[in-house]
């Protein structure tokens, strides 16, 4: 049974960048077509997707968020990262790992972590 | 602003049936993207509830049900429960923003 826990800082502050973790147990990270995705979503509001990476290395960002954004794949680990810089307030949220499922050119997500709770803060 | 559009909340009585509205447009619904549907109960992450339109993951109750039509998609729910009561977000694929794209979220009472 595949899981995902995120990891990384809590508190953050502004101006700073933030790095988080994802650990892939229960399956490998490098098998089958898998995509890995990050999504937010601050405190009592919706859902925000961040990007996904395929095990090759080849990355979608949110336009909103790309000039700030990069993932990265670690199989050896089997771990995938985000790294957002220049954070401000904006980005306090709880921070989602997930595995997406593509059929086609649909995707979707089709298992969550617990999520992670960063607040940006001085 | 969410590109999807959803009502903020729908409520029902235990047993009744709701729906859940998601508002598209040509760069999603329209373009052939499929919608997906989720699940989040109070203070738990997201769970698939629906995808590919109207497919159920193992293990979620056949009382739950999608379906997408032109630019539009809903969610139904037959015989409500009490551990019904959640968020539910509705989610596709945007050709215009190349990307993922959410709907704002509906709070489901169960009265």
């Amino acid at each position: 049974q595949l899981q995902l826990q995120e990891s990384g800082p809590g508190l953050v502050k502004p101006s700073q960048s933030l790095t988080l973790t994802c650990s892939v147990s229960g399956g490998s990270i490098s098998s089958g077509g898998k995509s890995w995705t990050w999504i937010r979503q601050p405190r009592g509001k919706g859902l925000e997707w961040i990007g996904y990476i395929y095990k090759g290395g080849r990355a979608f960002y949110n336009p909103s968020l790309k000039s700030r954004v990069s993932m990265s794949v670690d199989g050896s680990k089997n771990q995938f990262s985000l790294e957002m810089t220049s954070v401000t307030d904006a980005d306090t949220a709880v921070y989602y790992c997930a595995t997406n499922a593509v059929s086609g050119t649909d995707v979707w997500i089709a298992l969550w972590g617990q999520g992670l709770m960063v607040t940006v803060s001085s | 602003q969410s590109v999807l559009t959803q009502p903020p909340s729908v409520s029902g009585a235990p047993g009744q049936r709701v729906t859940i509205s998601c508002t598209g447009s040509t760069s999603n619904f329209g373009a052939g993207f499929d919608v997906h549907w989720y699940q989040q109960l109070p203070g738990a992450a997201p769970k698939l509830l629906i995808y590919g339109n109207n497919n159920r993951p193992s293990g979620v109750p056949d009382r739950f049900s999608g379906s997408k039509s032109g630019t539009s998609a809903s969610l139904a729910i037959t015989g409500l429960q009490a551990e019904d009561e959640a968020d539910y977000y509705c989610q596709s694929y945007d050709n215009d923003l190349s990307g993922v794209i959410f709907g704002g979220g509906t709070k489901l009472t169960v009265l």
